[in-house]
């Protein structure tokens, strides 16, 4: 077990509605990473948060926000579903110092999401 | 657009035999490369974050090596055991960065 969880795990929505999703970083971890996994494909970058700031972005448009907070924990905020949002989502936990250290990320075992 | 490819897609391998994987990255502005075993109903676990050109790491019957000047690494498993099924992920950071960068992986099965 990795130390990071992600809820739910299984969801189904509805075409434009809004759902968001939650992790928990492992502890003493201060980054955090979403992505997304369409059937077939590699994991997708959406963003990373470190020290609750958002500080990459992948390819998604900004229907896709997130939040982190004080305790790392985070939040994936996807607006105006779409029928390509179907995926798996994986949150990722890492510790990153200063200078940008290259260190392993810690997935939960991600939500799937249902978008009908 | 970063591409990183993996080959093969899937894999059939004989308990006890060796097997090994590619995966290739851009060779310009290269960070990291990361690799990731992915079992069934499981979380993505690290096995590897490689940073040198040249590095070779081993974890067990698992090792990897990397060329950033080409732009390759390679995983290799000896005797395959049945728990080294799983989807097998690299990932690529290029340089400003911080987002992995995924391939689609390499789907291992065992055979007893």
């Amino acid at each position: 077990e990795t130390g990071v969880t992600q809820s739910p795990t299984h969801l189904i929505k509805t075409r434009g509605q809004q759902v968001t999703l939650r992790c928990s970083s492992q502890s003493g971890h201060n980054t955090v990473s979403w992505y997304q996994q369409a059937l077939g494909q590699g994991p997708q970058f959406i963003f990373q948060y470190y020290r609750e700031e958002e500080n990459g972005r992948g390819n998604f448009p900004p229907r896709f926000s997130g939040l982190q907070f004080p305790n790392y924990s985070s939040e994936l905020n996807v607006n105006a579903l779409e029928l390509d949002d179907s995926a798996l989502y994986l949150c990722a936990s890492s510790l990153r110092d200063r200078g940008r250290t290259a260190t392993e990320a810690f997935f939960g075992q991600g939500t799937r999401l249902t978008v009908v | 657009i970063l591409n990183v490819e993996q080959s093969p897609q899937s894999l059939h391998v004989q308990e006890g035999d060796s097997t090994n994987f590619t995966c290739s990255f851009p060779s310009s502005n290269f960070y990291a490369l990361h690799w990731y075993r992915w079992e069934t109903a499981k979380s993505p676990e690290a096995l590897f974050v490689m940073t040198l050109n040249g590095d070779e790491k081993k974890k067990g019957r698992i090792s990897a090596t990397l060329n950033t000047k080409e732009g390759y690494s390679y995983l290799y498993i000896k005797g395959s055991q049945p728990e080294d099924s799983a989807t097998y992920l690299c990932a690529f950071i290029r340089g400003g960065a911080d987002g992995l960068t995924f391939g689609k992986g390499t789907h291992l099965i065992i055979q007893p």
